[in-house]
């Protein structure tokens, strides 16, 4: 059975930084594609990041493009989402996501953790 | 404002059918990229609905269907029930801006 946990989130000040983890098991990790997708507090989903299967080749969206970085450890099947100068308009929670192998989408999710950015 | 655009919110009484509606433009839907769709129920992760426009996961009841024609989606659940009452989103690939979701649609069982 897949699942996905992720861990690290929390509160930081507003131009600070974080990491989150993304624990996978029960498939071979190395083989998938990996992303983040985050959801506001009371909005709605929003692709943050993805990594390739190898993770040779990582992809951002323009709103934490600079800021945010992706990567992954397929020794130790764990995806990580490093995110500095961050926002307050980043405050969300965070969800790993495991890619389909066929199409674009997303076959399973993680349970999420809270990012808060305040003072 | 969303890439891709879903009615806020719909509503059916149980046993009826519902449509969702998801509307794109020739840089996503209309691009040929596909259309897929999202179950959140309160409180939970998201989950997989269909994927590839038109296809079920195992376990997903054939209760529910999609249908992609030109730039727009669709999202068709028939039979309703009291356990359906979720926000759905749908999302593709858009040649622009990468990977893009709908707003959201909150579905409410009266």
């Amino acid at each position: 059975e897949v699942h996905l946990v992720e861990s690290g989130g929390g509160l930081v000040q507003p131009g600070g930084s974080l990491r989150l983890s993304c624990a996978a098991s029960g498939f071979t990790f190395s083989d998938y594609a990996m992303t983040w997708v985050r959801q506001a507090p009371g909005k709605g989903l929003e692709w943050v990041s993805g990594v390739s299967a190898s993770g040779g080749y990582t992809y951002y969206a323009d709103s934490v493009k600079g800021r945010f970085t992706i990567s992954r450890d397929n020794s130790k099947n764990t995806l990580y989402l490093q995110m500095d100068s961050q926002r307050a308009e980043d405050t969300a929670i965070y969800y790993c996501a495991k890619d389909c192998s066929s199409t674009s989408c997303y076959n399973y999710w993680g349970q999420g953790t809270l990012v808060t950015v305040s003072s | 404002q969303s890439v891709l655009t879903q009615p806020p919110s719909v509503s059916g009484a149980p046993g009826q059918r519902v449509t969702i509606s998801c509307t794109g433009s020739t840089s996503n839907i209309g691009a040929g990229y596909d259309a897929h769709w999202y179950q959140q129920l309160p409180g939970t992760a998201p989950k997989l609905l269909i994927y590839g426009n038109n296809n079920r996961p195992s376990g997903v009841p054939d209760r529910f269907s999609g249908s992609k024609s030109g730039t727009s989606a669709s999202l068709a659940i028939t039979g309703l029930q009291a356990e359906d009452e979720a926000d759905y989103y749908c999302q593709s690939y858009d040649s622009r801006l990468t990977v893009v979701f709908g707003g959201g649609t909150k579905l409410t069982v009266l």
